[in-house]
């Protein structure tokens, strides 16, 4: 059964860069699939943010890429997040997610997602 | 970006009556390969989104058949034959023909 799990710091400081790691069980991320992060903003709806392909190819969203890097590790079995001059509208619970690219085009398994506040 | 409409955003139903949401696209899903790559999501307070139908109409596993889509090109529509108690949250769809994957803003489904 493939499960996620975020991590990172709750609260960032506005102009810095959020930094988030998402572990999975249950698959090797070298195998296959596209691994992915979401954000939804409190009370509001979802946005996709990017992700990045087995391989270490990179698909972001266009509204974010200037500030978006998404990462591989593939000894520690995790990908990464890191969303560089944070601001008020970054606050939002980040998830991560397997991106079904073979059958579905879709997120299919997702983490519990992390809160992640920026204030000073 | 491929814009997602849903409608209702509220949606008070009755235990064991139907409820039924609408998606439209402003661009048609239909991808180059002949698939429709609409998705349905789920998601209970305070819980992650969870998948319940993929390419318009397939259930994911272990969703139960109460929940149905349809539709084609731009018009979609989720369909619960007897809303239970457990249905009970937001609704998304999602399109993953056109990048970036985009959602509806979401219908709330509460007891009426």
């Amino acid at each position: 059964q493939v499960q996620l799990q975020e991590s990172g710091p709750g609260l960032v400081k506005p102009s810095e860069t959020l930094s988030l790691t998402c572990a999975v069980s249950g698959y090797s991320i070298s195998s296959g699939y596209y691994w992915g992060w979401i954000r939804q903003p409190p009370g509001k709806g979802l946005e996709c943010i990017g992700s990045i392909y087995h391989s270490g190819s990179t698909y972001y969203n266009p509204s974010l890429k200037s500030r978006v890097t998404i990462t591989l590790d593939t000894p520690k079995n995790q990908f990464s997040l890191k969303l560089s001059s944070v601001t008020a509208a970054d606050t939002a619970v980040y998830y991560c997610a397997r991106w079904d690219g073979y059958n579905t085009n879709a997120f299919d398994i997702w983490g519990q997602g992390t809160m992640v506040t920026v204030s000073s | 970006d491929v814009v997602m409409t849903q409608s209702p955003l509220s949606l008070p139903v009755t235990l064991g009556q139907p409820a039924s949401i609408s998606c439209r696209s402003s661009q048609s899903l239909v991808y180059s390969d002949g698939n429709t790559y609409l998705n349905w999501f789920q998601q209970r307070p305070g819980q992650s989104p969870r998948r319940l139908i993929y390419k318009v109409s397939n259930r994911d596993s272990g969703v139960p058949d109460r929940f149905s889509g349809s539709g084609s090109g731009t018009d979609f529509t989720l369909k619960i034959s007897r809303v239970e108690a457990e249905d009970f949250g937001v609704y998304y769809c999602m399109q993953g023909t056109h990048w970036p994957p985009t959602f509806g803003q979401g219908t709330k489904v509460e007891i009426k």
